[in-house]
């Protein structure tokens, strides 16, 4: 079945540093993938995503690039601020499954001032 | 637009009691989905429906679980007899339809005692 796998965490930041989290997928298909980031206190929420192959995926100064070749979809931020403080979650959908999410275990995130 | 609604926030039982759960999505949204978190974990797909009929089911929703939507609106999530393993965070999403963006709700804490 599909899977998502992504880096554990916490990974702690100064800010301003450069952010990478890694994620890569299994999928019987062409998957969907997302980011998706979830603030203390608040529902997740859609960050950036990306439905076919060599597509980058952008918001907020986050982007990730659709990898097919090596079944990656890797979230990077040049800058970080304290505001980006949050759990993020990698994510596939597989076009026919009506939107049926398929999440990683997700990575916490820390950036001190 | 108020977003995606769930009632009660936060939920303590005792072993072998019912509970059950409310969603109200984003108004005019057809699709309904309700997913499980437990600590240090990305959601796990549950069920969804499409208005009022429940399209797909996870294994993960044993026969105590049993989610409804009457009349293509509201949601309940209702788990029997429930186990300390059932503790853990319930989301509803919701969104406007196939391909379309999901909308996630705060999510009820069930804790089992």
């Amino acid at each position: 079945g599909d899977s998502v796998t992504q880096m554990e965490g916490p990974v702690t930041l100064s800010e301003e540093a450069f952010l990478t989290i890694n994620c890569t997928y299994t999928a019987t298909g062409y998957p969907s993938l997302f980011w998706y980031v979830q603030y203390p206190g608040e529902g997740l929420q859609l960050l950036l995503k990306a439905t076919k192959a060599d597509d980058k995926g952008s918001n907020k100064g986050f982007e990730a690039t659709y990898r097919k070749e090596t079944t990656s979809f890797h979230l990077e931020k040049g800058s970080v601020q304290v505001s980006d403080s949050a759990v993020y979650f990698c994510a596939l959908s597989e076009g026919a499954a009506g939107n049926k999410l398929t999440f990683g275990g997700g990575t916490r995130v820390l950036v001190k001032p | 637009d108020t977003g995606v609604s769930q009632d009660p926030r936060h939920k303590i039982t005792k072993r072998g009691q019912n509970v059950t759960f409310r969603c109200d999505p984003i108004s005019e949204h057809n699709r309904l989905y309700w997913y499980r978190q437990t600590l240090g974990q990305g959601p796990e797909f549950l069920t969804y429906f499409q208005n009022e009929a429940q399209l797909e089911k996870s294994r993960l929703l044993s026969d105590r679980f049993s989610a409804e939507r009457p009349k293509g609106s509201f949601s309940t999530l209702e788990i029997q007899r429930t186990e300390q393993g059932d503790s853990a965070m319930y989301l509803c999403a919701s969104s406007g339809g196939a391909g379309e963006k999901l909308f996630f709700g705060s999510g009820t804490q069930l804790s089992v005692l």
